[in-house]
């Protein structure tokens, strides 16, 4: 099956720095989802992308859908305690078929 | 109001026993989908419906079942739970727009088998 490769595991990061985080794919999607999971709580969508070389941002979250179709990366600028929180990337190829393949996920951890 | 609600949302039960897991939704979606979530493997396809009389086999269906009974009720059974069916469940809903199909998730349901 299709499989995410999403790094890193976990970052430890100061308040106000800027993070970075990525997945990485053997197969080719046409959708790329990141996803935000608060303890206890069911992801949230942050970012759908939708086409090869898509840019989209969302207030301070700016992810893209790489040319390849088989990568996409998520920064978050300026970092806030509200951030921490357990990222995933997700993958969805063709109409939907066999449901989103997901990254194991990146979990944030804020140092105030 | 959530537009995705699970039901319970969380439950501890015995091994043997019959469990369900109920989804309901006010998006107006068709498609409907049951993932488990463990720890350090994400999230993983249980099942999932396209419409009414639509059921489709995931990732890791065996030792399963579900019953779409209406546009907005998926439900999830596990016939005999066993302990490593112990885990984080969900259910998400999604529509076909423009060729994409972006999935929104409830509020999962931690179910504990003992």
């Amino acid at each position: 099956g299709q499989q995410l490769n999403q790094s890193p595991q976990s970052m430890f990061i100061q308040e106000g720095e800027d993070v970075s985080m990525n997945c990485t794919s053997s197969s080719i999607f046409n959708t790329w989802l990141w996803y935000k999971q608060d303890p206890g709580e069911g992801p949230v969508l942050l970012i759908a992308l939708y086409k090869a070389g898509e840019l989209t941002s969302n207030g301070r979250l700016t992810a893209q859908f790489g040319i390849t179709r088989k990568d996409s990366f998520l920064n978050i600028s300026a970092s806030i305690p509200s951030d921490v929180g357990i990222y995933f990337c997700a993958g969805l190829s063709g109409g939907g078929a066999d449901g989103l393949t997901f990254g194991k996920g990146t979990h944030l951890i804020i140092q105030p | 109001d959530a537009d995705v609600t699970q039901t319970p949302r969380n439950r501890i039960t015995k091994t043997g026993k019959r469990i369900m897991l109920e989804c309901s939704q006010t998006k107006g979606h068709d498609r409907m989908y049951w993932y488990r979530q463990d720890p350090g493997l994400g999230l993983r396809l249980i099942y999932y419906s396209f419409d009414v009389k639509d059921i489709n086999k995931g990732e890791i269906s065996d030792g399963y079942s579900v019953s779409r009974q209406a546009q907005a009720k998926f439900s999830l059974s596990l016939e005999s739970a066993i302990p490593n069916q112990t885990a984080l469940y969900f259910c998400a809903t999604s529509d076909l727009f423009q060729g994409t199909d972006t999935q929104y998730f409830g509020p999962g349901t931690r179910l504990t088998v003992l």
